[in-house]
């Protein structure tokens, strides 16, 4: 089955710098990759995902990229604020389901 | 205003007994998923279905049941064999498996 790794696991930048968070996957078949951000105690909610017919998406700060080649795809986001601290969560599409990574917290100091 | 709703926000279990987490969507979504989240952690995978009166165990079913008798209905069972179900459950919902999954805003279930 499919199994996705996110790295890293925690993120420290100031405010105003870049932020990239990567994966891997490991079935050649996925062809859907959602991004979620996770508040504390909160629901996650999706930020932006990317199918397997483009390499790169744009929403504003958010960026998502895929390389299906080495089966990897990164989150980016510009020029961060205080409230982008969260836990970030990538997912892979296997057979009938999602699975997520580990997640990665990221911490936005001021 | 369309969307998913878990009821209770928080729960607790005495010893040996089951409890039932409810999961409902307007979405008209066909798919809907039950997520553990425990401290600090990712999402594990209980059980989900892609149609009614359909489901399929995920990574770490034991311990729970579910039924999906109607398409807006997804209750979650925590049974007596469920030896740790103190975490944080998440539903979800999808048009389909390959389609963003909605997540309600999740049961606290803790051990009295």
């Amino acid at each position: 089955g499919e199994n996705v790794e996110q790295h890293p696991s925690t993120l420290s930048v100031q405010e105003g710098d870049s932020a990239v968070i990567k994966c891997t996957y490991s079935d050649s078949a996925s062809n859907y990759f959602p991004w979620y951000k996770q508040e504390l105690g909160k629901r996650p909610q999706l930020i932006i995902d990317i199918r397997s017919n483009v390499g790169e998406k744009k929403d504003q700060r958010i960026a998502v990229t895929l390389n299906k080649t080495a089966k990897h795809f990164s989150l980016h986001i510009t020029e961060t604020q205080p409230e982008d601290s969260a836990v970030y969560f990538c997912a892979a599409v296997g057979f009938q389901k999602l699975v997520f990574g580990t997640g990665t917290r990221l911490l936005v100091s001021p | 205003d369309g969307g998913i709703t878990q009821s209770p926000k928080y729960l607790f279990r005495k010893e040996g007994q089951n409890v039932t987490l409810s999961c409902e969507q307007n979405l008209n979504h066909d798919a809907m998923y039950w997520y553990r989240q425990d401290p600090g952690q990712g999402l594990r995978l209980i059980y989900y279905s892609q149609i009614v009166n359909d489901f399929q165990k995920g990574d770490i079913a034991e311990g729970y049941s579910v039924s999906r008798e109607k398409k807006e209905s997804f209750p979650l069972t925590v049974t007596s064999a469920q030896k740790n179900p103190t975490a944080f459950y998440l539903c979800a919902s999808a048009k389909e498996a390959k389609q963003p999954q909605h997540f309600g805003d999740g049961t606290r279930l803790s051990i009295l």
